[in-house]
């Protein structure tokens, strides 16, 4: 079964770190890119970043409201992605959502969409 | 950064009935659009990418029509279990943005 499972939520001060790690199983990690997606409570969808796979580089590219504090990184080995959140503020509190980036821009490695969600892990940033 | 704008905001309709559902780009995506379904409490579930072509494991009464700025997911006759919140979502230039969603609840 193909499956992606966060973990490393919880309740964090503002200003402070956190780091999301996603597990993957039933399929070969290393040839997808991987995306996160994040929910504020009772709000839409905003995408956060991505990780190209290997093949493609394994670059990043960041939403505006995350560049510069959020890092994705991978580890192929263990198909693990993960997601490092810095100077949180409150405004990162949300569910945050693994993605594989099913459908992409071959030219680029570009994600088009996610056709796999993990169910998801609730970070809070409140003092 | 290109703005998705979902309508309606709630749409309310009975089970059998036929659920049409927009999505407006506020500048050409081409065929760049997908579709998703989110139930309370669950991640969002894959339906419709490039605009057009189902995901796999998604009904035939699902289907979607584009490409430019203006998006339509069609719902042809109305399960019990379509009844929830559906996003459209695009990707440009090094961004990705999601609509603000249209919320699908029963009459």
């Amino acid at each position: 079964e193909v499956q992606l499972v966060e973990s490393g939520g919880g309740l964090v001060q503002p200003g402070r770190s956190l780091r999301l790690s996603c597990t993957a199983s039933g399929f070969t990690f290393g040839d997808y890119a991987m995306s996160w997606v994040r929910q504020a409570p009772g709000k839409g969808l905003e995408w956060v970043g991505f990780i190209r796979s290997k093949a493609y580089g394994g670059t990043t590219e960041y939403a505006a409201s995350v560049k510069g504090r959020f890092t994705i990184s991978r580890d192929d080995s263990k198909s693990i992605a993960y997601l490092q959140m810095n100077s949180l503020k409150t405004e990162d509190t949300a569910v945050y959502y693994c993605t594989r980036d099913g459908y992409y821009d071959i030219l680029t490695g570009f994600p088009e969409a996610f056709d796999i969600w993990g169910q998801g892990t609730m970070v809070t940033v409140s003092s | 950064e290109i703005v998705l704008t979902q309508s309606p905001a709630t749409l309310s309709l009975s089970p059998g009935e036929r659920a049409t559902l927009s999505c407006r780009a506020s500048q050409g995506v081409s065929s760049y659009l997908a579709w998703y379904q989110q139930k309370p409490g669950q991640a969002p579930r894959l339906l419709i990418y490039d605009a057009s072509n189902r995901a796999t494991g998604i009904p035939a009464r699902f289907s979607g029509s584009g490409p430019g700025t203006d998006f339509t997911l069609t719902i042809s006759s109305l399960e019990p279990e379509d009844f929830a919140v559906y996003y459209c979502q695009q990707r440009s230039n090094w961004s990705i943005t999601f609509g603000q969603g249209t919320r699908l609840e029963i009459k």
